[in-house]
């Protein structure tokens, strides 16, 4: 059964820095990962998908990279509005869709 | 624009059944798989069930299988949750989302709802 690992759990960041997200899959996905960001109270929305490619109208300081197992997610200078959880997803083999655990970005 | 909204969460007692609705709008309905996710209260996303375009996949997590039983009616633009048995556990905000690609099934979520709550307690 696939697993989606995520660290670290919580990451504290200053407004204006860089954040970097991580992702594992347990078995090779290709580019099949997605990121998906969940902010306080509000439905996920879907972030980046084929590991890189951003969603529509997502700003581009949000980038995405890794094949294989080992995926990232980079938020080049956070913005107010980016203190959420995000959330990696396989899509390589349906079903399931595995989402993993969630990585919490707090302001520092 | 793309809409879902789902309706009939509320509070229900263990081993009983609860059906939610999801009302769709904005795209071609039965070009597009559907899913439904959910979220326990302060936990993560939890994939549970898709359906595809015409609805010949069909499946589930384990942990709602046998259960558990999604729908669609293509003619209404509505996805169904037909919930039975239900466990204190499966308290938790219920999101309809849609699947990205066109009559495929990949569960690449690119819509979600807002999500409905549903309370299991005695």
């Amino acid at each position: 059964e696939m697993v989606m690992t995520q660290s670290p759990a919580t990451l504290s960041v200053s407004p204006g820095e860089r954040a970097t997200l991580s992702c594992r899959a347990s078995q090779h996905i290709s580019t099949n990962l997605a990121w998906y960001q969940q902010r306080p109270g509000q439905a996920p929305r879907l972030l980046i998908y084929g590991a890189s490619t951003r969603a529509t109208g997502i700003p581009a300081r949000f980038s995405g990279s890794g094949s294989g197992t080992d995926f990232t997610l980079t938020i080049s200078s956070l913005q107010s509005e980016d203190f959420a959880t995000y959330y990696c997803q396989q899509y390589n083999d349906w079903p399931p869709n595995p989402f993993g655990g969630g990585t919490r970005v707090e302001i520092k | 624009e793309v809409q879902l909204v789902e309706s009939g969460g509320g509070l229900v007692q263990p081993g009983k059944s609860r059906r939610l609705s999801c009302a769709a709008s904005g795209f071609t309905f039965d070009d597009h798989a559907m899913h439904w996710v959910r979220q326990a209260p302060g936990k993560g996303l939890e994939w549970i069930s898709g359906i595809s375009w015409n609805s010949d996949n069909i499946d589930y997590a384990d942990s709602v299988k046998g259960r558990f039983t999604i729908s669609r009616d293509n003619a209404r633009n509505s996805l169904y949750l037909q919930m039975n048995s239900l466990r204190t556990e499966d308290t938790a905000f219920y999101y309809c989302a849609k699947d990205k690609y066109v009559t495929g099934t990949t569960g690449l979520l690119e819509n979600w709802g807002p999500g409905t709550l549903v309370t299991v307690s005695s």
